[in-house]
């Protein structure tokens, strides 16, 4: 059964350093969303793709956060420079169709430390 | 301002007993509303909808606008039941979701 995948699983890095993610939806998945989930919350949506287009990046801390999904396949989230309050755990999620209605595919995350 | 509340934040509950996890939304406008389940050690995933208005796993939700409420109910626990359970709001003026803070569900033996 096909998955999302996401890389690395765990990041621990000092503030004021840059750090990256990548999320690799399944196969023909239009729409990819990243969520932050910090802990004891629920998961706050990010970005919205539609293919390679930012379709809602209202929630991004656009000073710092960016994301990008250039072909429109798999998808990269940086933060440069990284704050201590950026400590949480990233989500990916895609679905096949626009709508963030759609059910949403969850990979496992990349849990990220700041120090 | 829009917001999914779930006020318990643990709920132990024995097996065979019935298990009902509160939801509350504040939206002006024509909600549409999910519960997601993460199983330990496994990924967030989509239980149930109210539009489907489906049983999932013995798990049912009906939305109930005029209290603003999206109950998750079961009417006999069973361990395998024990997971994080987060319910979502569909905003469809904003085409947002947000999600709840989620409720730890632990059926005791």
């Amino acid at each position: 059964e096909a998955e999302v995948a996401q890389s690395p699983r765990y990041k621990i890095t000092e503030k004021s350093q840059a750090v990256a993610f990548w999320c690799d939806p399944i196969s023909g998945h239009a729409t990819l969303y990243w969520y932050r989930q910090i802990l004891g919350q629920g998961p706050e949506l990010l970005v919205q793709f539609q293919d390679e287009s930012v379709v809602d990046d209202s929630q991004l801390p656009k000073d710092r956060f960016s994301a990008e999904r250039l072909k429109g396949v798999d998808s990269t989230l940086k933060i440069q420079p990284a704050e201590l309050g950026d400590s949480a755990m990233y989500l990916c999620a895609s679905s096949s169709t626009r709508g963030i209605t759609d059910t949403q595919y969850f990979g496992p995350g990349t849990r990220l430390t700041v120090l | 301002a829009q917001r999914v509340t779930q006020p318990e934040k643990l709920l132990s509950v024995f097996k065979g007993a019935p298990v009902e996890l509160k939801c509350n939304y504040s939206y002006s406008g024509s909600p549409e509303l999910f519960w997601y389940v993460q199983y330990s050690r496994q990924r967030l995933q989509l239980l149930l909808r109210h539009i489907s208005r489906e049983s999932i796993k013995g798990f049912t939700a009906d939305l109930n606008k005029g209290e603003t409420s999206f109950h998750l109910k079961k009417p006999f626990a069973q361990e395998e039941d024990s997971a994080m359970y987060y319910c979502a709001l569909y905003m469809n003026r904003d085409d947002k979701i947000i999600f709840g803070k989620g409720t730890r569900l632990h059926i005791l033996p």
